[in-house]
């Protein structure tokens, strides 16, 4: 199984960068995913990484360092509605692919 | 809109009673996976059909229950509530299990059990 760890909230300001982290502990890594969360919502997919380096989408990039077992969820220009849970979530070869979430940052986005 | 189905929005009902839970995965998409998400737990795995057949079994309790049917779409059978298995509830499917296939997710039925 897997150990996933992220930092339980963070605020940043409209307008500025906030990096959200996610260290895991796995024996057999095949992928690592972002999901954000409305509060009472569905997850909805934001980025996937299985290579080390980073992915860039938009506003969202996320970032991936196999060899550290780590990854960061990275958000520029926030904006208000970006306040959400951020999920990270880990597959590995164990099993049948299945990803293990983790329990999520709550990200709050002030004016 | 995920394009994942799933009824009820929401469900009140007494302990030691028996609900059910739908989903109709997205068209094409061959795995459901069901997620419970409580306020102290986050989202744990259930259970995750493929083509019909159950592929993984997570932290589901003997109480619980699922299945897919021919027609892809699955049920979440929880029975003898007790009042922690209050939690949302979500389905999510997918169109394989490896390589770059992301879960897609319904809006998820929020059980409330009384």
């Amino acid at each position: 199984g897997q150990n996933i760890d992220q930092p339980t909230e963070m605020t940043a300001t409209e307008g500025a960068i906030v990096q959200i982290n996610c260290t895991y502990q796995t024996s057999g890594f095949n992928g690592l995913f972002w999901y954000q969360q409305h509060a009472g919502e569905a997850p909805t997919f934001l980025s996937y990484n299985v290579l080390d380096g980073l992915e860039e989408k938009g506003r969202f990039s996320s970032f991936l360092s196999r060899s550290k077992g780590y990854s960061y969820l990275l958000l520029k220009e926030l904006q208000m509605k970006d306040s959400a849970s951020y999920l990270c979530a880990v597959r590995d070869h164990g099993g049948s692919y299945i990803p293990t979430f983790g329990r999520g940052t709550s990200l709050i986005v002030h004016p | 809109d995920s394009g994942v189905t799933q009824t009820p929005k929401h469900l009140i009902t007494a302990t030691g009673q028996r609900v059910t839970l739908r989903c109709s995965p997205r068209s094409g998409d061959l795995s459901v996976y069901w997620y419970q998400q409580s306020l102290d737990q986050g989202l744990q795995f259930l259970i995750h059909y493929y083509n019909g057949e159950e592929r993984a079994k997570g932290n589901i309790l003997e109480r619980f229950s699922a299945q897919q049917f021919p027609d892809l779409h699955s049920e979440l059978n929880l029975s003898s509530l007790e009042l922690g298995d209050s939690a949302l509830y979500f389905c999510a499917s997918s169109v394989a299990t490896g390589g770059r296939t992301e879960a897609f997710f319904g809006q998820g039925t929020r059980l409330t059990v009384v």
